[in-house]
Formats: structure tokens, C-alpha cells, sequence
């Protein structure tokens, strides 16, 4: 089974206005942290926003915050406002805690997202 | 205050050549991650690595690959015997320490195997 699901290849939106991005995760681990990067064209891979499964308060980050919903084992990002910058790949991501040993991080396959003016 | 380097950016290797891939982690970050990207694909973990010590290679493919992290010096991905599935880009990642949460990715490394 997939561990995280990102539904939407890809996703275009208005300059200024706001976009979610979907991801949904799968895990049986209590503990467990949650993770959006972006991949611009040039390559690199870029921290945006983290949520541990036992923060109380949904994360956010400038125009970046993460609808955190464990119930649902959703945590879609948000951009607000967005600009021509914003358009690039978005990964979500998750580690499992618990696990002895290991710290890896589980990546789905991304959105391409681009921001038109 | 370098972030995490790798070397080099881009490297074209014959089909049954070696590739070796370095990386550099943050100053101060004795762990290390090395993660594979195929065109158009998420990244996917290989192994993971503190200083001397492989913790977890569960994900690395059980022929051609190894990778280590010396006392001294940056750490390895090899990869013998290279063939064109290879191709990919190859992303380290470090942080400071197993409980730390973030992990900060180097710019990654293009192999093509021609």
C-alpha cells in the first residue's frame, strides 16, 4: 500500500489566489510527522512546512499551512496568494517515528503546479 | 553556513562503468540520507547512514549499490557496473541527529547512463 497519495498530477491556479494541495498518508505508527517540499525546475528539493501527528494547532509557515486532518489521514497544503514563483512540483512527505532505526522519509509522486498571471 | 553539497551536479556514465556520488552534510549533521528520484517520480529512500555505521539500507537494491559514510570525509554512493536504469537523480539529505525532524536535502545528482 502507498504511504502517501498525492491525487492531482497537476494543478493550475490564478496569480493571488489561494490553491490546496492534496495528500493523504497511510500508517499504523501513533507517532508520525508530515512534510510538504517543493522542487522547483532547477532541481533541488525545498523545506516549506512540517506537522507532527501530535500537534495540536494546524502548521504554518508565511503563505504556507498544512490543513492538517488525522482522522482522515489528509494533510493538504496551502498556498495563499499565489505567485508566478509558487509554480513548480510539491511533494508531501512522512516519516514514521516509531520505528526503530529508521528515519526515512516516505514521498508521494508529487503535483505540478503552475501559477498562471 | 553551507548547506549539504554534492558532487558533481551532473555525471554521464558508459553502461558498465562506475558512478561514484559524493555528499557533504551540514555542518554539524553526523546523519546522512541518500535518496533516489526516476524521471517524474516522487524521491525514494535507499539507506540511511551515521558516521561509520549503515542504520538502514532497506532500501537500496541488493546488487551494484553500496554507499558509505567514513569517519572523515564525505560520504559515498557507488554504484558498479552502471546500466541505463540507473538514470536518475540522486539526492543526500542530513540532519543532526535521529530525533531532529527535518532533514535538508543537497541539490541532488544527475547521472545518465548512456
Amino acid at each position: 500500500a502507498q504511504k502517501i497519495t498525492q491525487t492531482q498530477p497537476g494543478m493550475f491556479v490564478q496569480e493571488k489566489e489561494a490553491v490546496t494541495l492534496d495528500c493523504t498518508y497511510d500508517t499504523s505508527d501513533p507517532s508520525y510527522g508530515l512534510f510538504w517540499y517543493k522542487q522547483p525546475s532547477s532541481g533541488e528539493m525545498i523545506f516549506l512546512i512540517y506537522q507532527g501527528s501530535y500537534d495540536q494547532q494546524n502548521a504554518t509557515e508565511g503563505r504556507y499551512s498544512l490543513n492538517f486532518q488525522k482522522a482522515r489521514k489528509s494533510a493538504n497544503l496551502v498556498i495563499s496568494a499565489s505567485q508566478l514563483g509558487d509554480s513548480a512540483m510539491y511533494f508531501c512527505a512522512m516519516r514514521e517515528v516509531a520505528r526503530p532505526g529508521a528515519n526515512n522519509l516516505f514521498f508521494g509522486t508529487g503535483t505540478r503546479l503552475t501559477v498562471i498571471p | 553556513n553551507a548547506g549539504v553539497m554534492q558532487n558533481p551536479r551532473h555525471l554521464v556514465r558508459r553502461r558498465g562503468q562506475e558512478a561514484r556520488l559524493r555528499c557533504s552534510p551540514m555542518k554539524g549533521h553526523s546523519h546522512v540520507y541518500w535518496y533516489r528520484q526516476l524521471p517524474e517520480e516522487g524521491l525514494k529512500f535507499m539507506v540511511y547512514l551515521q558516521k561509520e555505521n549503515i542504520i538502514d539500507e532497506s532500501g537500496m537494491p541488493k546488487e551494484r549499490f553500496s554507499a558509505e559514510f567514513p569517519k572523515e570525509g564525505p560520504s559515498i554512493l557507488r554504484i558498479q557496473q552502471v546500466v541505463r536504469g540507473d538514470s536518475a537523480a540522486y539526492f543526500c539529505a542530513s540532519s543532526p541527529g535521529q530525533e531532529a525532524y527535518e532533514q535538508y536535502f543537497g541539490p541532488g545528482t544527475r547521472l545518465t547512463v548512456t
